[in-house]
């Protein structure tokens, strides 16, 4: 089955800097991979997406790019804010029919101001 | 729309009780899923639902039971409760056909067995 690998787990910041949180997957078969955000004591909220027909995709500060060929795909957080302190999860579609996902182990992100 | 509930928020239960964890959407999903989230952990998938009637174990089911006689609920049943089933439980949900959908999930339910 599908195997999400998710590096550093732990990354600080400063305030104003660049965030980059890397994972790699094992199954070439795959073409969805989402980024989820857990704020402290909340329940993970999508972030942004990619497809396997893209190479990147950004959303104002936030961008993710997608390698197929090394089958690696990269979270990117610009001009980072306090209140992007949080749990980063990336993940992949997993199962019979690939109707599930499996999640990376997470990074947490703190940005100081 | 409520989105996706969950009952209860906390429960502490002893050893070898029993216990089901509610899960309920109102946005008509056919997908639904359950969760566990260790302390400072990625999420685990339990078991998973593609429709009434249909249950598929995921990556961690042993210890655990779940049923979807609904749409709108997906329980999970923990038999037996032991220390190791001391985790946050999430339950999600997202529309039915293609596998790129946003997964939806409800605010968690924490657990501890003592």
């Amino acid at each position: 089955g599908e195997n999400v690998e998710q590096h550093p787990s732990t990354l600080s910041v400063q305030e104003g800097d660049s965030a980059v949180i890397k994972c790699t997957y094992s199954d070439s078969a795959s073409n969805y991979f989402p980024w989820y955000k857990q704020e402290l004591g909340k329940r993970p909220q999508l972030i942004i997406d990619i497809r396997s027909n893209v190479g990147e995709k950004k959303d104002q500060r936030i961008a993710v790019t997608l390698n197929k060929t090394a089958k690696h795909f990269s979270l990117h957080i610009t001009e980072t804010q306090p209140e992007d302190s949080a749990v980063y999860f990336c993940a992949a579609p997993a199962g019979p029919g690939r109707r599930a996902l499996t999640f990376g182990s997470g990074t947490r992100l703190q940005v100081q101001p | 729309n409520a989105g996706v509930t969950q009952t209860p928020k906390f429960r502490i239960l002893k050893i070898g009780q029993s216990m089901t964890l509610q899960c309920t959407q109102d946005m008509n999903h056919n997908y639904m899923y359950w969760y566990r989230q260790d302390p400072g952990m990625g999420l685990k998938l339990i078991y998973y639902s593609v429709g009434a009637g249909i249950t598929d174990k995921g990556e961690v089911p042993n210890g655990y039971n779940v049923s979807r006689s609904t749409t709108e609920d997906f329980p999970l049943r923990l038999e037996l409760a032991a220390p190791s089933q001391t985790s946050v439980y999430f339950c999600a949900s997202r529309p039915q056909g293609t596998w790129d959908y946003e997964q939806y999930f409800g605010p968690g339910t924490r657990l501890t067995v003592t």
